[in-house]
Order: structure tokens, then C-alpha cells, then sequence
């Protein structure tokens, strides 16, 4: 199995807190992802990074930011949370951007903002 | 854009059944197909993949062939265990994208 952990792995906050999101990984790849998974909707891209301090928007990116100042580390921040951000929280990662080459998914954060 | 539809679920069978799970999808150029299956409190794991048009993906009794002239990707296995419980995604990812676009995911139960 790929080295990816995830923390936490379950949060329960409020409406209008901050939130931060580790991922980690111990396979030097350079690329990581953050993904939301949400019934009905499959898995979402947020944000990705190509590099360290090489970030960029996915799909659903609005009301949150990312950094990543170590190449094994990629961290999600939710500055404001809402309940819309109620979700279960996936990182991924890969070597290339490639077509043929996959991504390997951490084990996932279920966020719960109340 | 590029997008995958697949069958909705849940998709209820008894052990030993043949399994069909539908993928279609739309996509410009040659992109690379993908199942994912996610067992329960578990992340999303590579269950197998094609690269090329004609291609047969396969692992652990599951195959899939990346058909373009049907832009199909179906998912078959030829007898299911309760342990295949779970729920299968599939996913492409294109020429030049970064992030793979899912389809919305079937739950599959096999019962004994």
C-alpha cells in the first residue's frame, strides 16, 4: 500500500471555525490531490499541487485554500467552515500526470460541521 | 468536459452471480480508464485499468475493456463473493488532465 496517511481522521466543528486537514506521504511522489466524496456526487477535485509551494484549483474550490511547503505534505484549510462542507475528505497522490499513471487515496476524513 | 456516467445502484446479487457494472464515458483525445473500489470505512483502491483502446483490465476475477468505439468500460466478473461488497467507481483521467473524473459510484451487496 501506498505510504499515505490522513489527520485527522474524523472532526466534528462548528459553523464559522477554522479547520485544517493533514495529508502525508512517504513516497516522494509530486503530486497530490484533495478530493471531497459526497453521495450522489462521486469524488470531487478541490485543489492539487504540482510541486512544493505549487498549488491550483480543482473543481469545487470555493471556501477553501491549500499549501504545501514540504513535498510530503499537503494540507486543506476550510478558513470559514460551513455545513455545505459537511463531506469525507480524500487525499491522493501520484508520481506524474501522465494519463496511464493512477493515484493512490489515504484512508479519508469525515468532516462533520454543525 | 470530460465526464463518466455510470449504472446507479445499489446492485443487490447473491454469492456466485455474474456481476455487470455499467461505465460510460465522454472524453476528447485518449484518456486512460479506471475502476476504484472502496470497501467500507476504507479509501478508494485501484482495482484495475486501461490505458489504450482494446485493452482488458484485470485483478481478482474482475475485467474491464476499454471500448472506443462504444466509449464504454464496463466492469464483469464472473462470480461474485459476499467479500466484493462495496462500492465501485469508475473514473478516466485525460491526455492532459491532472485530476481523475469520477463517475458517481454503484454499491454493490452480495449476500450469502
Amino acid at each position: 500500500d501506498a505510504g499515505i496517511t490522513q489527520s485527522p481522521r474524523h472532526k466534528v466543528t462548528e459553523t464559522g471555525t477554522p479547520v485544517t486537514l493533514r495529508c502525508h506521504q512517504t513516497e516522494n511522489h509530486r503530486y497530490m490531490y484533495w478530493y471531497r466524496q459526497d453521495p450522489g456526487h462521486g469524488l470531487r477535485l478541490i485543489h492539487y499541487s504540482y510541486g512544493v509551494k505549487d498549488t491550483d484549483k480543482g473543481e469545487v474550490s470555493d471556501g477553501y485554500s491549500v499549501s504545501r511547503s514540504k513535498t510530503e505534505d499537503f494540507l486543506l484549510t476550510l478558513e470559514s467552515a460551513t455545513s455545505s462542507q459537511t463531506s469525507v475528505y480524500f487525499c491522493a497522490i501520484s508520481e506524474s500526470t501522465d494519463s496511464y499513471n493512477e493515484q493512490f487515496f489515504g484512508p479519508g476524513t469525515r468532516l462533520t460541521v454543525l | 468536459g470530460d465526464s463518466v456516467t455510470q449504472m446507479e445502484g445499489p446492485v443487490t446479487l447473491s454469492e456466485e452471480a455474474f456481476l455487470t457494472i455499467n461505465c460510460t464515458y465522454t472524453a476528447t483525445g485518449y484518456p486512460s480508464l479506471f475502476w476504484y473500489v472502496q470497501y467500507p470505512g476504507e479509501g478508494l483502491q485501484l482495482l484495475l485499468k486501461a490505458t489504450k483502446a482494446d485493452d482488458k483490465g484485470s485483478n481478482k476475477g474482475f475485467e474491464a475493456t476499454y471500448r472506443k468505439e462504444t466509449t464504454s468500460f464496463h466492469l464483469e466478473k464472473g462470480s461474485v463473493q459476499v467479500s466484493d461488497s462495496a462500492v465501485y467507481f469508475c473514473a478516466l483521467r485525460g491526455q492532459a488532465g491532472t485530476a481523475l473524473i469520477f463517475g458517481k459510484g454503484t454499491t454493490l451487496s452480495v449476500s450469502s
